[in-house]
């Protein structure tokens, strides 16, 4: 089953406007991440937020993170048309004690920002 | 650009070939993993490997057969492949598995290979 659940599934937004996409997981985490992916392409990591974190900046990135509500947005500020693309939060959950080594992505938000 | 490149970009293989992809970064990194990623679906973690020995096997078939010769090299070794294997296959690396204080360090991903089986 997938550890991280994106809502909405699609977005679609004018240029200028933010963009907010939601990911909820199930089990506890040691991080979060956030990945975007350009169609074709791979995934390029956007920022990482750690448990014992509440929020983060990156540039027009916000992540915040409610780990007793297991979950986290990611809000784009002043969009782009470059910003369309799958964005996936991901975990690292799982039974190996390597943060990195069973790193689960969720299903993904196709974010289309019109120009 | 990536750091990681993989190659080919595209394969396309009858299911009686044999075939291997490639993955090469030189960022140093130690931990290096293959994904599987079907149209519209998340990548699925197929292996890692951590300083050259491999960690993590999700339970992939052996028609999917990886190898790490050397710490900046990833292959992927493929034979007799189905046609639902296909899909797009990505490299990815990162520091380590654990990383600094047990933090986790980004994946680098490639670009990957678009592999089809007829």
């Amino acid at each position: 089953s997938q550890q991280g659940e994106e809502d909405p599934q699609a977005l679609s937004i004018q240029e200028g406007e933010n963009a907010t996409m939601n990911c909820s997981y199930k089990t506890s985490i040691n991080n979060l991440q956030w990945y975007r992916q350009n169609s074709g392409r791979g995934l390029v990591h956007l920022i990482l937020i750690r448990s014992n974190e509440r929020e983060k900046h990156s540039g027009r990135l916000r992540v915040t993170l409610d780990t007793s509500k297991k979950s986290s947005s990611l809000l784009i500020t002043a969009s782009r048309a470059a910003d369309t693309a799958s964005y996936f939060c991901a975990t690292d959950a799982g039974r190996y004690t390597g943060a990195n080594s069973k790193l689960t992505f969720g299903k993904g938000i196709t974010l289309s920002v019109r120009p | 650009d990536t750091e990681v490149t993989q190659t080919p970009k595209h394969l396309v293989m009858g299911m009686t070939n044999k075939k291997s992809l490639k993955c090469e970064q030189h960022m140093g990194h130690r931990a290096m993993y293959w994904y599987k990623q079907k149209a519209k679906k998340p990548p699925e973690l197929m292996f890692v490997y951590s300083y050259e020995k491999l960690s993590i096997n999700e339970s992939v078939p052996s028609r999917f057969s990886p190898e790490c010769p050397n710490s900046s090299l990833l292959n992927l070794h493929l034979h007799a492949l189905q046609p639902e294997d296909s899909a797009l296959y990505l490299c990815a690396s990162s520091q380590d598995l654990f990383g600094i204080r047990r933090d986790n360090s980004p994946l680098h991903f490639g670009n990957g290979t678009r592999l089809t089986v007829t």
